[in-house]
Order: C-alpha cells, then sequence, then structure tokens
C-alpha cells in the first residue's frame, strides 16, 4: 500500500523562529504533493501544490515567502513556516499521489499540528 | 470553479442506526467526487471514490455514496453505524483523479450507545 510520512506530528516553536515539516512517501514516488492547512473544528484548505524539481503553486491568498515549499525528490516535499507567529498556529497536513493503488491516488499524511507561542 | 456544501455539520445517532451525510457539489466542468474520513488529530483516510460508471459506490467499513448530476448531490449512508464511526467526515471534488483536491466544510458524525 501506500504511505505518507509526516514529521514532525507534533512541534512547538517560540513566535520569530521558523519550522520545517517534512513530507515523505515511503514506498512509492510522488511527483506531485499538495499541503493543506486546517483550523480546529474546519475543513482542510489546499496552501499550495508541490511538484519534484520545479517551483509550487501557491493558491490564492497563500504567502508564498512566509509558507516556503521545497520538492527536491520523488519522496520528499518539505513546509517552512517562516517567521512563526500565533496566527499560524494550526494542523498541517500533505497528501502525495501514487502507490500501488494507481498513480492517480492521493494519500494522506497523518499530520503536523503547529503550536506557535 | 469548483465547491463542495456539506448541508449538515454535526449529525448525532444512535449505534445500529442508518446515517446519512449530505454532500451537494458545484462545478461547470465533470468532476470526481470523493468521502474521506478523519479521526482525531490524524490525517484523511479515503472511505470511497466515484470516477465514472455506477452512480453507486461501495466503500469501506460499510459506507456506501451515490452520486446524482441532476441534483449535483453526493450522499454518504450507511445502514447500521458502530461507536467507532464517530469521526468527522468529508466530501471533496477534483478535476482528476490525483489532483487538488477541494474539501466541503466536514460533518462530524457522532454515534451514542
Amino acid at each position: 500500500g501506500a504511505v505518507v510520512s509526516q514529521h514532525p506530528s507534533w512541534v512547538i516553536c517560540k513566535s520569530g523562529t521558523s519550522v520545517k515539516i517534512e513530507c515523505r512517501s515511503l514506498d512509492f514516488q510522488a511527483t506531485t504533493m499538495f499541503w493543506y492547512r486546517q483550523f480546529p473544528k474546519q475543513s482542510l484548505m489546499l496552501m499550495a501544490t508541490s511538484n519534484e524539481g520545479s517551483k509550487a503553486t501557491y493558491e490564492q491568498g497563500v504567502e508564498k515567502d512566509k509558507f516556503l515549499i521545497n520538492h527536491a525528490s520523488l519522496t520528499l516535499s518539505t513546509l517552512t513556516v517562516t517567521s512563526a507567529h500565533p496566527e499560524d498556529s494550526s494542523f498541517y497536513i500533505c497528501s502525495a499521489a501514487g502507490g500501488s493503488s494507481g498513480a492517480n491516488v492521493l494519500t494522506f499524511g497523518a499530520g503536523s499540528r503547529l503550536t506557535v507561542l | 470553479a469548483q465547491s463542495v456544501t456539506q448541508l449538515d455539520s454535526q449529525v448525532p445517532v444512535f449505534e445500529e442506526a442508518p446515517v446519512e451525510l449530505r454532500c451537494n457539489y458545484s462545478s461547470s466542468v465533470s468532476v470526481y467526487l470523493f468521502w474521506y474520513v478523519q479521526y482525531p488529530n490524524q490525517g484523511l483516510q479515503l472511505l470511497l471514490k466515484y470516477l465514472s460508471g455506477s452512480t453507486l459506490v461501495k466503500g469501506i467499513n460499510g459506507f456506501e455514496a451515490e452520486f446524482n448530476k441532476s441534483q449535483t448531490s453526493f450522499h454518504l449512508r450507511k445502514p447500521s453505524v458502530h461507536i467507532s464511526d464517530t469521526a468527522e467526515y468529508f466530501c471533496a471534488v477534483s478535476r482528476r483523479e490525483g489532483g487538488k483536491l477541494i474539501f466541503g466544510q466536514g460533518t462530524e458524525l457522532s454515534v451514542k450507545p
């Protein structure tokens, strides 16, 4: 089956620092990964589409300089929240297409909860 | 652009009762439809998907959904729920399989003994 791993699952940081979240496809290659943000008791909002070897495509209203996305290999995409502030506290979830179920099946990671103090 | 509306934010139901979670979508083009389940502090798990063909789709854990093009709906049903079905359920659309998903607001299913 397809497995997507996110690390860290929980992170607490001080305001003004940067935090990196990793999204790995463990048993398949993913040319495309998606990053979502979820506030408590709310839906998932797509932040950006991460493409291996090229720049990410950000959704309207998402600050690309604030949320840096790097997709350096076919199994790893990273999201860096730069100069984090309390309002950036959220649940960040990635998804990747691929795996034994088919190249077009999306698998989600377990999410990373960021708390900015 | 596509959008998804889940008509109920919370659905309380007793164990072994049937349940229907409603989902309506809007799109100017053909879309693929999905239902995902999310347990607390976890990612999403795919319940079922409609790509084409039969409008009645069966998924995991005894869930099924019916695609109704004329009503632009994709309601999720289960004939008899269990306590373990308590979770958040999301309806989503995509213009292509494996493409970016647009999610509805979510429905919290609470199954009581």
